[in-house]
């Protein structure tokens, strides 16, 4: 059974980088045809994707976050991270990791709250 | 780019009651349409994809259906543990979009 986990700072300050890491875990991150991805909610509000990334590291980006966000994968360490730069408050959100399944989400870790404030 | 629109926003129903989603697509997605449960505090769940292909585990009183623009998810006897915002998803060539999610509410 694959379980993701995302860990990472739960406070971040307002122009800095967000940055998230989600570990995989019942499974090798390199094995099947997945695509691994984060998507986030902010508090009330509906579901947001950010990007997808390829063990190969090809990566594919929402076009209103792509001039900030950077995915990579470590195949060495099964896991993949985000970075979300020049955050702001409307960045506040849970931030889940998830396995893509051909077009869908099929495997999400259980998500963390990040917040944006000084 | 595709947007998903999804009614009711709200729906208020009692346990047993048998509930219908609608989820529509402002250009044809073919059955490349996926649902999703989410409750308070917890990660989405997938339900259902392919439009209408049940995920492993999820109870057969769940089920989808449509195609091109127009989806339903169907709940055939709502349970208690049903109770939670439902979400439709898709896949183009901009990314991933959400429809705006469908909350059901104990009446």
């Amino acid at each position: 059974q694959v379980q993701l986990q995302e860990s990472g700072p739960g406070l971040v300050k307002p122009s800095q980088t967000l940055s998230l890491t989600c570990t995989v875990s019942g499974g090798s991150i390199s094995s099947g045809s997945y695509y691994w991805s984060w998507i986030r909610q902010p508090a009330g509000k509906g579901l947001e994707w950010i990007g997808r990334i390829y063990t190969s590291g090809s990566t594919n980006y929402n076009p209103s976050l792509k001039s900030r966000v950077t995915i990579s994968v470590d195949t060495s360490k099964n896991q993949f991270s985000l970075k979300l730069s020049s955050v702001t408050a409307a960045d506040t959100a849970v931030y889940y990791c998830a396995r893509v399944s051909w077009y869908y989400f099929d495997y999400w870790g259980q998500g963390t709250l990040v917040t944006v404030s000084s | 780019d595709i947007q998903l629109t999804q009614s009711p926003s709200f729906l208020s129903a009692s346990v047993g009651d048998r509930v219908t989603i609608t989820c529509r697509a402002s250009q044809g997605i073919s059955s490349y349409l996926a649902w999703y449960q989410q409750k308070p505090g917890k990660a989405p769940k997938l339900l259902i994809y392919a439009a209408s292909t049940l995920q492993s585990g999820v109870p057969s009183r769940f089920s989808g259906s449509g195609s091109g623009t127009e989806f339903t998810l169907t709940i055939s006897s709502l349970q208690p543990e049903d109770f939670a915002t439902y979400y439709c998803q898709q896949l183009n060539s901009y990314g991933f979009t959400f429809g705006p999610g469908t909350k059901v509410d104990i009446k």
